[in-house]
């Protein structure tokens, strides 16, 4: 089992470019969850999929943020436009259920410039 | 999500237990108990989860008390990798995770 696998592992763009992030969630894993943490807010919950479906956005901070899931293996979470304020790490995590512990992969550290 | 509440930081010598409170003191009967550590530069990690009794696995062990309004999780003999942040967190099975600033946790040698 490799785990969730997130890419790229670091990300450095300029203000204004779109932005978008990976993750292949562990097979089997019906749940798929992205977090962002920063110093300031720690960690955040931004939107969750079950089976592919999104359950819950909230999080998501406005509508230049968008999350996708067009199969059971594969997820992206798009920045357009960036902003420096979006500089965080995001996580992508999965889970076989909301009941059970929650998988997190190594993180994408974004910088915005 | 009940609150809880947890030392902001801990210190450890190497090789002894390391002993993490958390308290829940608003903790719903159907709540159960997670904790999670985060090692710097990498994702958060699942260690342990409880309802009631108390829990052992291969990486720590979880002692509810009898009220369930805190808990402690053991590290039986601290190693310099166990420095990290530590997250007490208390949800349904039908919640999602919400993570608080947790304890920072320093194993000295």
């Amino acid at each position: 089992d490799a785990g969730v696998i997130q890419s790229p592992r670091h990300e450095v763009t300029e203000m204004g470019q779109e932005v978008t992030l990976r993750c292949k969630p562990i097979s089997g894993h019906d749940y798929l969850f992205w977090y962002r943490q920063t110093m300031m807010r720690g960690l955040e919950l931004l939107i969750y999929f079950n089976n592919n479906v999104p359950i819950d956005d909230s999080g998501m901070p406005e509508d230049r943020f968008s999350a996708k899931m067009p199969n059971a293996s594969f997820s992206t979470l798009k920045i357009q436009p960036s902003e420096p304020r979006d500089s965080a790490v995001y996580f992508c995590a999965s889970s076989p259920s909301l009941g059970t512990g929650v998988s997190f992969g190594s993180g994408t550290q974004l910088s915005v410039l | 999500d009940a609150k809880t509440t947890q030392p902001t930081s801990m210190d450890c010598a190497e090789g002894r237990a390391a002993n993490l409170p958390c308290n829940h003191s608003t903790i719903s009967g159907n709540e159960y108990v997670y904790w999670y550590r985060q090692i710097h530069s990498q994702g958060p990690q699942y260690i342990i989860h409880g309802l009631k009794n108390n829990e052992t696995n291969e990486m720590a062990s979880l002692i509810i008390t009898e009220d369930r309004k805190s808990s402690t999780l053991i590290l039986p003999h601290a190693t310099l990798r166990d420095t990290a942040v530590y997250y007490c967190i208390v949800r349904v099975g039908d919640q999602n995770f919400v993570f608080g600033p947790g304890t920072r946790l320093s194993v000295l040698p």
